[in-house]
């Protein structure tokens, strides 16, 4: 089936570092991947759509210039947390979609495992 | 509003005993239901897409099922492994691939 790998699996920096973030489809080609935030016992929360050769699509609320999104291939998006602070703390997950012809339901999401970003 | 509401918040079981999860939705144009199951540090793991009222899937000790309104995740004689959040999402309308995330429900099931 379809693997989606993230990595770093968990991070921990400085206030005022940036952080890159990496997800990849390792098996499928992804057009299209979604990056996602969860604080604890919440829900997860789409941050951006993340778009090969184009600008990710960010939702109400969220930073375009603190969340930068870079869909490089296919298979890579990475998420960069610039001048992290500590209310950047949080769970992040990206997922991805494989393309499946049919119903578009079908085309279920895959999510990678996650990044645990803790800044001090 | 869009919106996925989950329930119980948390739920502790007997091994053995088994229960269901709610999931209501109030949403325009519905295109899909997702369960997913999602273990501590961990993404979300697919169990099941449901796509009209009425439809059914079952996968072991779990079945969902779909109303107009609402999804069940029923589990039959559950062991510890099943353990985790239980996520549902719901992909609608308004949207060709954006899920909306209901909170959660958090199972323990204890031997």
């Amino acid at each position: 089936g379809a693997v989606v790998s993230q990595h770093p699996s968990w991070v921990i920096c400085k206030s005022g570092t940036s952080v890159k973030i990496e997800c990849r489809s390792l098996d499928f080609q992804a057009t299209t991947m979604f990056w996602y935030r969860q604080f604890p016992k919440q829900s997860l929360m789409l941050m951006a759509t993340s778009n090969e050769g184009s600008k990710a699509t960010y939702e109400q609320g969220v930073e375009k210039d603190k969340f930068l999104i870079n869909h490089a291939s296919l298979t890579l998006s990475t998420l960069t947390v610039t001048s992290a602070h500590p209310e950047d703390s949080s769970f992040y997950i990206c997922s991805a979609r494989e393309f499946k012809l049919g119903r578009i339901g079908a085309n279920v999401l895959t999510f990678g495992a996650g990044s645990r970003l803790t800044v001090l | 509003e869009d919106q996925v509401t989950q329930s119980p918040e948390a739920l502790r079981l007997q091994e053995g005993e088994s229960s269901s999860l709610n999931c209501s939705y109030t949403v325009s144009g519905l295109r899909g239901l997702f369960w997913y199951r999602q273990d501590p540090g961990k993404g979300p793991e697919f169990l099941f897409t449901l796509y009209s009222a009425g439809e059914e899937k079952e996968k072991e000790r779990l079945k969902a099922t779909l109303t107009k309104k609402e999804s069940f995740l029923h589990i039959t004689a559950p062991k510890p492994e099943d353990s985790a959040t239980y996520l549902c999402a719901v992909l609608y309308g308004g949207a060709t691939n954006k899920l909306i995330f209901g909170t959660g429900t958090l199972l323990a099931v204890q031997p």
